[in-house]
């Protein structure tokens, strides 16, 4: 139990373009997910917690008009990166919450923006 | 505020040795939790451990084992008779026991076991 898939799990895309990344836990209902950004060699950075049925909660810093986040079910969580440019690369994580304590995270999205 | 530090970046051991991560949380809340993930380098992490701030009992799991001590903020893990299969990066982490619960990750400890 607790798996966390991610898709796509690797996108190119060109600068200017929006890229769509979903979240979904497929045994398990989530009321709370999250969204995480990892730069090569370094810990995960916390962007956004997704809550289902409601507006997302932006770490400060992160701009919310270019990482949009829906939480439509309680199984689908979905990042766009709107108007990606080549400082948007990276490894795109999200996870959600099981219970109240434990988060399962899904496999990653790579992100390059030429 | 709450901080976790992994204060070795690199290890690198023989595989069979023992080998320990260690990890140092603050927190000035009673109620925590504590989490170590391993990130093998397909990226995907994998949930090991959790542990709440109440529970200080040593845990072992097959090779691995995590020593919990309050005293001195301190959750430390430990794999025996290492293998190659465990080179990857580990992270500890801390949530708040209560609220959203975010976690807030140390910087890492990559492990590399050679054969």
């Amino acid at each position: 139990g607790a798996v966390v898939s991610q898709h796509p799990s690797r996108v190119i895309c060109k600068s200017g373009t929006s890229v769509k990344i979903e979240c979904r836990s497929l045994d398990f209902q989530a009321t709370t997910m999250f969204w995480y950004r990892q730069f090569p060699k370094q810990s995960l950075m916390l962007m956004a917690t997704s809550n289902e049925g409601s507006k997302a909660t932006y770490e400060q810093g992160v701009e919310k008009d270019k990482f949009l986040i829906n939480h439509a079910s309680l199984t689908l969580s979905t990042l766009t990166v709107t108007s990606a440019h080549p400082e948007d690369s990276s490894f795109y994580i999200c996870s959600a919450r099981r219970g109240q304590e434990t988060q399962y995270f899904g496999p990653g999205t790579r992100l390059l923006v030429l | 505020a709450q901080k976790v530090t992994q204060a070795q970046t690199e290890i690198s051991v023989v595989e069979k040795e023992d080998v320990t991560l260690d990890c140092v949380y603050e927190t000035r809340d009673t109620t925590y939790y504590l989490f170590w993930y391993k990130q093998p380098p397909s990226g995907e992490l994998v949930f090991l451990i959790r542990r709440n701030s109440f529970d200080e009992q040593n845990e072992i799991s097959g090779r691995y084992s995590w020593n919990f001590q309050k005293s001195t903020s301190s959750f430390n893990f430990t794999i025996t008779a290492s293998q190659v299969v465990d080179s990857a990066v580990y992270f500890c982490a801390l949530s708040r026991g209560q609220g959203a619960q975010k976690l807030v990750f140390g910087q890492g400890t990559r492990l590399t076991i050679n054969p």
